[in-house]
């Protein structure tokens, strides 16, 4: 199978910090990676698209300078959060796909973040 | 916005009772998949039906297509407790790669 995995699983930071979470693919390389972000009882939204080695492609509305991404390697994707706020507090989740033109992405386990 | 929709938001059924959950959504797609969600949990994928499937089954699970009305339904035959989850759609649009996920229904299984 696919695994994605991430890390940390859960995070408590202070309102101003960043936070950095991350995103692996473990068995397999991933070409691009999906941000996704849920707050509580909600559906997935997604927030940003990274291609390795590239910029990230990041969906309207979503502030590309408060959510930094990072696709450095074909297994790593990293997402920092930066200057949290309470509002950010959510559950963030990532997604791999093998290359540009598969359907299958594979899920991470999900980030609880929380902004004291 | 173009999320789906899911129907019901919140399903309350018994052990043995099947459960009926529909997604409509609002471009063309290329598939459109279906995914569970235990409470704070990850995505588990359960099946996938692409643009020129009208019908898929797996195990206990059964969906259909209908593109010309820009719906999908799933059904769970047989549910047990442990189907108690969040289930969402997904599409992919023609031409992207992205998924956009629909509401989610909420399913309680009693036993």
């Amino acid at each position: 199978g696919a695994v994605v995995s991430q890390h940390p699983s859960r995070v408590i930071c202070k309102s101003g910090t960043s936070v950095k979470i991350e995103c692996r693919s473990l068995d397999f390389q991933a070409t691009t990676m999906f941000w996704y972000r849920q707050f509580p009882k909600q559906s997935l939204m997604l927030m940003a698209t990274s291609n390795e080695g590239s910029k990230a492609t990041y969906e309207q509305g979503v502030e590309k300078d408060k959510f930094l991404i990072n696709h450095a390697s074909l297994t790593l994707s990293t997402l920092t959060v930066t200057s949290a706020h309470p509002e950010d507090s959510s559950f963030y989740i990532c997604s791999a796909s093998r290359d540009t033109t598969s359907y299958e992405q594979y899920f991470g386990p999900g980030t609880r973040l929380t902004v004291t | 916005s173009q999320q789906g929709e899911e129907d019901p938001q919140a399903l309350s059924i018994q052990e043995g009772e099947n459960a009926t959950m529909n997604c409509s959504y609002k471009t063309s797609i290329n598939n459109l998949q279906w995914y569970r969600q235990n409470s704070g949990r990850g995505l588990v994928h359960l099946i996938l039906i692409r643009s020129n499937e009208r019908e898929k089954h797996s195990g206990r699970l059964r969906v259909t297509l209908d593109t010309s009305k820009k719906s999908s339904s799933l059904l769970i035959t047989a549910s047990r407790a442990a189907d108690t989850a969040s289930y969402f759609c997904a599409t992919e649009a023609t031409g992207f790669q992205k998924l956009v996920f629909g509401t989610g229904t909420r399913l309680l299984v009693s036993p």
